[in-house]
């Protein structure tokens, strides 16, 4: 299975700043027809995973503008720009290029 | 807008059965693109995706090679919903259990509420 990795695990933010994320994975997360199947996961506490962004940079129905992601390949990141109090939680990316899907350990970002 | 329900026993035995249904609105388990999964989360283990069933003029199912052997998945097209049964289960499996919807574009876009499932004498 493809192996997600995330650092940091822990990410103090004060309130207005950027938070970035990043994720490697074990093995290139292009699929056969091109795509990449990378997306990011917000989980707010006693809530369940939420998605936030698809195929690593596009942005899901409802998602502001402050979340963006990037990367290519095995090398991801998710940026939070401008962070305000409902961002807290923990932010997990994932892979559905193979057909068990993989998950990162989570990075929990919290305001300082 | 597809809402996932989802009900189940809460404290289950070991070597017994855990068993949950996800109740779909807003789509149908029969539908020709959308793919039904179940994933859980605990401290140890983190995410784990367990499993999916989907209709494409036939239901195929797919599993985790971790619990390969002890799981299946299965829809109710009467009651449009989706069960998750795990047979043999131990303490390794407490976790929160969720459902979720991949609506044919390769990411989970609806989740359900999760259930919190502890396997315990």
């Amino acid at each position: 299975d493809i192996v997600l990795t995330q650092t940091p695990l822990s990410s103090p933010v004060t309130l207005g700043q950027s938070a970035s994320i990043s994720c490697r994975s074990s093995q290139s997360l292009v699929y056969s027809n091109g795509d990449t199947y990378l997306s990011w996961l917000q989980q707010r506490p006693g809530q369940p995973p939420r998605l936030l962004i698809y195929e690593v940079s596009k942005r899901f129905s409802g998602v502001p503008d402050r979340f963006s992601g990037s990367g290519a390949g095995t090398d991801f990141t998710l940026k939070i720009s401008r962070v305000e109090a409902e961002d807290v939680g923990v932010y997990y990316c994932m892979q559905t290029t193979q057909s068990t899907w993989t998950f990162g350990q989570g990075t929990k970002v919290e305001i300082k | 807008q597809v809402q996932l329900q989802q009900s189940g026993p809460r404290l289950v035995k070991p070597s017994q059965t855990l068993s949950l249904t996800c109740a779909i609105s807003g789509d149908s388990v029969s539908s020709n693109s959308a793919v039904w999964n179940w994933i859980r989360q605990s401290p140890s283990r983190g995410l784990e995706w367990l499993g999916r069933t989907y209709f494409r003029s036939k239901w195929y199912f797919e599993y985790a090679a971790s619990v390969k052997s002890r799981i299946t998945v299965s829809p109710d097209t009467s009651k449009n919903q989706f069960s998750l049964h795990l047979n043999s289960v131990t303490p390794e499996d407490t976790a929160v259990y969720y459902c979720a919807r991949e609506g044919g574009n390769w990411y989970p876009d609806s989740w359900g509420q999760g259930s919190l499932v502890t396997v315990s004498s």
